[in-house]
This record gives structure tokens, sequence and C-alpha cells, in this order.
């Protein structure tokens, strides 16, 4: 039973536009978001979060947004570089309860920035 | 400040072995959580330690195990291992939640083959 989706393995954006990274999930008690990037052979990098309080995150080029009644979130990243080319995951907690620190992932995307 | 270390990088068992793994968080940050990634399943998590206690646990059998020291470096055991075991092993920790934030960093993963 996944709990978190990306239901695109891929997305390829040019260089400068808008990249959107889509994630579901289904279990209502996640109240804390998390968005990774990750390349090859090394582990996942933080990239931004969001509270379940919030619909809306912003830092820098990257901007995570948050749909609670759809239980739907997706990143945005303006504009897309070619550094930018990775796996991307989201990760969802129930971090506000407290001594809860499991992080469940969906299978990420592989976003592909071309010049 | 140094990030989250894992030692070693590479490992190669052959089945039926033990293996242990090892993982040194950021100083000050006393959640350990393990991870393991295979390119079918994703990110799964395995479990995490605060103050050398076991606070969590995700669905994996008993032939993995951990434990954290007082030092919050942890490390992690896995007994028999199987064909299936091989994958990339994460280690990530993380101050715990802040009232308002909660971030786990990973460190660079010990990639496991099993033969």
């Amino acid at each position: 039973d996944q709990q978190v989706k990306q239901n695109s393995p891929s997305l390829s954006v040019q260089e400068g536009r808008i990249s959107i990274l889509n994630c579901d999930y289904t279990n209502s008690m996640f109240d804390y978001f998390l968005w990774y990037k990750k390349y090859p052979a090394e582990g996942p990098t933080f990239l931004i979060s969001i509270s379940s309080i919030k619909d809306k995150n912003e830092d820098g080029r990257f901007t995570v947004f948050l749909n609670k009644s759809a239980k739907h979130l997706s990143l945005h990243i303006v504009p897309s570089q070619p550094g930018d080319s990775a796996v991307y995951f989201c990760a969802a907690s129930r971090g506000t309860q407290g001594g809860s620190e499991k992080l469940v992932f969906g299978k990420g995307t592989k976003l592909t920035v071309n010049p | 400040k140094a990030g989250v270390t894992q030692t070693p990088r590479y490992l190669i068992k052959t089945r039926g072995q033990q293996v242990t793994l090892s993982c040194s968080p950021i100083s000050g940050h006393r959640s350990v959580s393990w991870y393991q990634q295979t390119p079918g399943q994703g990110l799964q998590f395995l479990f995490e330690y605060f103050s050398e206690t076991q606070r969590n646990k995700g669905n994996f059998p008993g032939r993995f195990s951990g434990r954290q020291f007082s030092n919050s470096r942890s490390e992690m055991n896995v007994s028999t291992l199987e064909l299936g075991d091989s994958a990339l092993y994460l280690c990530a920790s993380s101050l715990g939640w802040t009232g308002s934030s909660y971030e786990q960093y990973f460190g660079p993963g010990t990639r496991l083959t099993v033969t």
C-alpha cells in the first residue's frame, strides 16, 4: 500500500521554463511534507518543506504548494536549470505529533532539464 | 558543520554472511534514521533511534537491527544476508521536531552488494 505516490517517473523540461513535480498522498494523518533531490551515488539532499497549516512555501527558485483537501502537493522550480537534473523525492511525515521521525517516500520523479 | 558520514561507502558480501554499517550524524543531532533504497521499492524506512533508544521501526525482518551510542553514532546490522538485501543503505540525522519545522539530512549511503 503506497501512501505517497509520484505518478510521473520522469519529466523533461527546457532550461529557463517551469518544472512542476507532483505528489499525492493517501494518509490523512500526514501533516508535514518534504522534497528531496538526489543525484546518482549520493544521498538525498533536502530542498524544501511545508507544514499542513500552510498551503505554500517558497525558497528561492523552489516553491511547494499543498492542497490538503485533494491530498496533493507540488514542487515548482522556476526557472529550471540544467543543474536541477536529478531525481526528486516527495516525503511525508506525522512530524507534528512528536516522536515520529519516520519519513514515507514516493518513488521519485527523474527531472531532466535540457539546455 | 560536517554532514552525515557513513562507512564504508561500498561493501560486497556473500549470502549468509552478516554486515555492520556505521553512521555518524551531524553534530548536535540526536535522531538517526536508516533507510533502504532499491530500484523497485524506492526509499523504505528501516528504523529510527533517539537517545540510544529505538523509537520507530519499519516493516523489515528481524535480521535487520541497529543501535545508537551515547555520542549519537549509530550502527546497522544485517545478519544472514540474502541476495535481496543488495541495496543502498542511507542514514539520516535530525534535530527532531522544532515546533515549526523538521528536516532529515542524509549521508551519502553505503552500497551493499550481496553475491
